[in-house]
């Protein structure tokens, strides 16, 4: 079966903190895709990143960046120099030949 | 905006009965999601639809029904209603889904359901 896990449960950082959010799954399939979603303090889900099991390259968006290791099963998220507007919940989710499984997610204050 | 919308945005409602929530895809999504976001569950997969037939079944009660139209918007059923359903209910969309569940889903806004 999926799972994906999401260790920390909460983080708090300071304003213009980096932080590391982490992400570990199990799959048996040999393709998959590994995501991450925000979801503020407002509700909506908010799609980030896919990243596909062939692909191990880090991406860097802005002041996010991604890390996959197929090796260690993980697919991290990093933030740079924090901002109060990133506080929100972040999931990490796997698909492949099943729908999405999320993890529990990883509720991020960050504090000014 | 993610282009998915779902209405109502609340609804409040009474033990032991039946609500309908619905849900409009992306302009050109045929794939319909929906899930239950709850304290205890978390987020959890409930049921797909694809250009109008169910495709999966996840962790759906015997009490929820779904389906899919032809102008592709998608209703969620929740009869027999309890305390219990009090969630956060979403629904997705994504292009396309030949039996892979690869492309990017994007979420509605929700609809906070409260049962008294």
């Amino acid at each position: 079966a999926q799972k994906v896990t999401q260790a920390q449960t909460e983080i708090s950082v300071v304003e213009k903190e980096d932080v590391t959010l982490d992400c570990v799954y199990e799959t048996r399939d040999t393709t998959y895709y590994l995501f991450w979603y925000k979801q503020p303090p407002s509700g909506e889900l908010v799609f980030l990143i896919r990243r596909n099991s062939f692909d191990e390259q880090n991406e860097i968006s802005g002041r996010y960046s991604w890390n996959f290791q197929k090796s260690t099963s993980s697919f991290n998220f990093t933030i740079t120099a924090s901002q109060v507007v990133d506080s929100a919940v972040y999931f990490c989710a796997l698909s492949g030949n099943t729908p999405l499984v999320f993890g529990k997610g990883t509720r991020l204050s960050v504090i000014a | 905006d993610s282009g998915v919308t779902q209405t109502p945005k609340h609804l409040i409602t009474a033990t032991g009965q039946r609500v309908t929530l619905r849900c409009s895809p992306r302009s050109g999504d045929l794939s319909v999601y929906w899930y239950q976001q709850s304290l205890d569950q978390g987020l959890q997969f409930l049921i797909q639809y694809y250009n109008g037939e169910e495709r999966a079944k996840g962790n759906i009660l015997e009490r929820f029904s779904a389906q899919q139209f032809p102008d592709l918007h998608s209703e969620l059923n929740l009869s027999s209603l309890e305390l219990g359903d009090s969630a956060l209910y979403f629904c997705a969309s994504s292009v396309v889904s030949a039996g892979r569940y690869t492309d990017t889903q994007y979420f509605g806004p929700g609809t906070r359901l409260t049962v008294l």
